[in-house]
């Protein structure tokens, strides 16, 4: 089935761990993205990459970094976490012209 | 700085209501303005609006923008318990391709 796919789905990491949230694919869409979504702040921009081996920051990056090798895989990396980080993690991708974004299932991302 | 505000956050009706969600916004170079909708996981899609006065309808739900005023509403009639979720608004600005999101309505449909 074609669509969006996040893993894992939920995780309990340790602050101060590295962290790689994984986001595949399978539309040959050009864009892609990364939210994070808070209670009481909607979904946040984190990085985006409008196509492969390009990305770009955006409202939150700051403890994020994002890689771009090919179309269908965009990893999120958190170098060393910290409890503010937790949260829900969302991919999305998008093609260049005006289309919708889609959504994948989220990443439940828990820091102690 | 762009930015979307919706209301009410939260709203709680019973079934077969009718309901009127609202979405404003400040953006540079407006594009598009987008709702979804959002049960357990993932938004889901539901209309993006470019022109005003221009009504998109799929079934119940019914959207439309006003460009002059700077605002959107997203329309749900005859409610059902299924329509409950949390309704996101986001604008997307021209050649940005990223979308700003409001706060989100949480709609609970009561039976």
């Amino acid at each position: 089935i074609a669509g969006i796919t996040q893993a894992p789905t939920s995780q309990i990491l340790a602050a101060g761990r590295r962290m790689t949230l994984r986001c595949t694919q399978d539309m040959r869409h050009n864009a892609m993205y990364w939210y994070r979504q808070d209670l009481g702040l909607g979904l946040r921009l984190i990085h985006y990459s409008n196509t492969a081996g390009t990305t770009g920051k955006g409202e939150v990056p700051d403890g994020y970094s994002v890689s771009r090798a090919n179309t269908d895989d965009f990893p999120l990396t958190l170098a060393s976490a910290v409890p503010s980080q937790t949260s829900v993690y969302f991919c999305a991708s998008s093609t260049q012209e005006n289309q919708p974004q889609h959504f994948g299932d989220g990443t439940r991302l828990s820091i102690l | 700085e762009d930015k979307v505000v919706q209301s009410p956050l939260s709203l709680v009706v019973h079934e077969g209501d009718t309901v009127t969600l609202n979405c404003s916004y400040e953006v540079t170079n407006f594009r598009s303005l987008l709702w979804y909708k959002q049960e357990k996981k993932a938004p889901t899609f539901l209309f993006m609006l470019t022109s005003s006065g221009i009504e998109k309808k799929s079934g119940r739900l019914s959207s439309i923008l006003d460009k002059k005023e700077l605002f959107s509403i997203l329309n749900i009639t005859a409610t059902q318990t299924g329509d409950s979720a949390i309704y996101l608004c986001a604008v997307e600005a021209q050649g940005a391709q990223k979308l700003v999101f409001g706060q989100g309505t949480r709609l609970t449909i009561n039976p």
